[in-house]
């Protein structure tokens, strides 16, 4: 069965600083991962998908299936990074998702 | 080209009632997903509908239903309705079943006393 880990429910750091938010994944298949974000009173938003390799906002993320993670990246974090941070699965490429717990990150002044 | 809007936004309803939730999707778009949220947690896939028929489902009972219309708007049902049912829905509507992004709305908080 499908399934994703994000380890931290919290992540402080400040301004400037790198981060990265982990996510882990099971799945026996072909998987596409996705970084969903949202910001505070809005909706959930795409932030990146790993098919597309781009980088959105300063942000990165590589499938690494060797260790079955896809973990989010920024060298220099700022506050308006502030936000809700999901990890999803989907599989057969169907837009079905299956969501980690997700992590708030703060990006501290 | 309007987004995803659902409704209503909050409701609270007795233990053992049936509720119905409504989605209208994007403009275009003839897939749409339920979601549930419980607190502190991240959205759990409920079912999929594309061009009016389910197209897959997660771990939920059969109490749980839903119904897409030709218009590709939808509605989920949730029948004899428990305190764990308390939650946010939100639903997603996108192009094709695999194509595209989706684009979530922004939920219904539903409460169950």
């Amino acid at each position: 069965a499908q399934r994703v880990t994000q380890p931290e429910k919290l992540l402080s750091v400040f301004k400037g600083a790198p981060v990265e938010l982990k996510c882990n994944y099971s799945y026996s298949g072909s998987p596409e991962l996705f970084w969903y974000v949202q910001y505070s009173r809005q909706r959930l938003q795409l932030l990146l998908r790993h098919i597309s390799r781009e980088s959105i906002k300063g942000f990165t993320a590589d499938l690494n299936k060797g260790e079955t993670s896809f973990h989010l990246k920024k060298p220099f974090a700022q506050e308006e990074d502030s936000a809700m941070y999901y990890c999803a699965l989907s599989v057969n490429n169907f837009n079905k998702f299956y969501f980690g717990s997700g992590t708030k990150l703060n990006v501290k002044p | 080209e309007t987004g995803v809007t659902q409704s209503p936004t909050h409701l609270i309803k007795t233990r053992g009632q049936q509720v119905t939730l409504r989605c209208s999707s994007q403009s275009g778009h003839n897939t749409v997903s339920w979601y549930q949220q419980a607190l502190g947690q991240g959205p759990q896939f409920i079912f999929q509908y594309y061009r009016e028929e389910e197209n897959g489902r997660g771990n939920f009972p059969p109490r749980f239903s839903g119904l897409q219309f030709p218009n590709y708007s939808s509605e989920l049902n949730v029948n004899a309705l428990e305190l764990d049912d308390s939650a946010l829905y939100l639903c997603a509507s996108s192009l094709g079943r695999g194509q595209g992004e989706a684009f979530f709305g922004q939920g219904t908080r539903l409460t169950v006393v």
